[in-house]
């Protein structure tokens, strides 16, 4: 079935430096690639998302890009922030339903 | 705020027990899903309803069941109970059935002692 990988499993930077997460998928039928930030005790926040038909997509310090052949999407943040300290996942479309990525702890030290 | 409400928030019973977890949809939403959220497994897909019928199906247990009524709330309903039933349970909705950006709630936490 649809396997989503994701990398690195914690992320460390310092306020102010790049961020990137990346992600794997397997089934070539997934159309659709959303990100997903989770602050302890809240539920997933829905970041930014990508749809197969484009290759990047930016909103402000936040920007994903999709590389459909090799099957590969990245999450990539600027401009780090102590507040974007939260675990990030990544999914993949299988069906209506979304494979989620194990998730990336990203700690933003100031 | 994400506009899902998902209550209780926390939930604590015994093995062999039956749960109900409700949800209610951010407004103008159609469809609804659950998801299970445990450290060992992630994030898995359970169940989607769009409109009152189940629409797609996930690694959702025998044990488990889910309705969505007339008001688009949602219910999940877990029997027979066991301690590997522990997790975080979410509920997302979106416009649609189609592929639309899901919004999750805050989830129930079950606890199974």
């Amino acid at each position: 079935g649809e396997n989503v990988e994701q990398h690195p499993s914690t992320l460390s930077v310092q306020e102010g430096d790049s961020a990137v997460i990346k992600c794997t998928y397997s089934d070539s039928a997934s159309n659709y690639f959303p990100w997903y930030k989770q602050e302890l005790g809240k539920g997933p926040q829905l970041i930014i998302d990508i749809r197969s038909n484009v290759g990047e997509k930016k909103d402000q310090r936040i920007a994903v890009t999709l590389n459909k052949t090799a099957k590969h999407f990245s999450l990539h943040i600027t401009e780090t922030q102590p507040e974007d300290s939260a675990v990030y996942f990544c999914a993949a479309s299988k069906g209506t339903a979304l494979i989620f990525g194990k998730g990336t702890t990203l700690s933003v030290s100031s | 705020d994400s506009g899902v409400t998902q209550t209780p928030k926390h939930l604590i019973t015994a093995t062999g027990q039956r749960v109900t977890l409700r949800c209610s949809p951010r407004s103008g939403d159609l469809s609804v899903y659950w998801y299970q959220q445990s450290l060992d497994q992630g994030l898995q897909f359970l169940i989607q309803y769009y409109n009152g019928e189940e629409r797609a199906k996930g690694n959702i247990l025998e044990r488990f069941s889910a309705q969505q009524f007339p008001d688009l709330h949602s219910e999940l309903n877990l029997s027979s109970l066991e301690l590997g039933d522990s997790a975080l349970y979410f509920c997302a909705s979106s416009e649609t059935g189609g592929n639309q950006p899901q919004h999750f709630g805050d989830g129930t936490r079950l606890s199974i002692l």
